[in-house]
């Protein structure tokens, strides 16, 4: 059974980078067809997804991030990551990774549902 | 972007009773015989977990319970009879475009 577990600082200074790694467990990342994938969750509010980097390395992003998000995959490691810049005191949340499961099913295109999620990391910005 | 709209926001229920979740999306989520709508359950304290996929599949291991029925712009998620483990958030999301949008979450609750 696949597990998904994030890691990395709980604090970070506005401007700085948010960089934060999700390690798969009970599987291999590279191994199937699925969009490993970040989204967040500010204190008392709803879902957001951040973004997606595909088995076979293609990425896609929320445009809200405005061109400061990237997601990344090291299958030697089986981890993959996300980065953040340039962050205020707006991207404080709690992050999830996920798994993107496609239904592999004709015509089905570009959709995949999230499961599993990881059990989320809280990340603050502030000085 | 697919705006996701949830209804109620809050539903307090009885035990044993049926409950029901509407979610509209902005634009029609359905496309090529399907329609690409999940519903997510996010316990109190835990990260969301997923129910329903394609709109009225139910994930592996989701008791018979729950059922997911819509299509295009109009779904809604049933439970038959509500169950104290049932309590949360639960959130519907479109998947047919990026940006991938969910709707604000109808929270559930024990009466």
């Amino acid at each position: 059974q696949v597990q998904l577990q994030e890691s990395g600082p709980g604090l970070v200074k506005p401007s700085q980078t948010l960089s934060l790694t999700c390690t798969v467990s009970g599987g291999s990342i590279s191994s199937g067809s699925y969009y490993w994938s970040w989204i967040r969750q500010p204190a008392g509010k709803g879902l957001e997804w951040i973004g997606r980097m595909s088995t076979s390395g293609s990425t896609k992003y929320n445009p809200s991030l405005k061109g400061r998000v990237s997601v990344s995959v090291d299958t030697s490691k089986n981890q993959f990551f996300l980065n953040l810049n340039s962050v205020t005191a707006a991207d404080t949340a709690v992050y999830y990774c996920a798994r993107g499961v496609p239904p592999g099913l004709s015509g089905s295109g570009d959709y995949y549902w999230f499961d599993p999620w990881g059990q989320g990391i809280l990340v603050t910005v502030s000085s | 972007d697919i705006v996701m709209t949830q209804s109620p926001l809050s539903l307090p229920v009885t035990p044993g009773e049926p409950a029901s979740i509407s979610c509209r999306s902005s634009q029609s989520l359905y496309s090529n015989g399907y329609n690409y709508l999940d519903w997510y359950l996010q316990k109190p304290g835990q990260s969301p977990q997923l129910l329903i996929y394609l709109g009225s599949n139910r994930a592996s291991g989701v008791p018979d319970r729950f059922s997911g029925s819509g299509s295009g712009t109009d779904f809604t998620l049933k439970i038959s009879r509500v169950e104290a483990a049932d309590v949360g958030v639960y959130y519907c999301r479109q998947g047919l475009q990026a940006p991938l949008t969910f709707g604000g979450g109808t929270k559930v609750e024990i009466k």
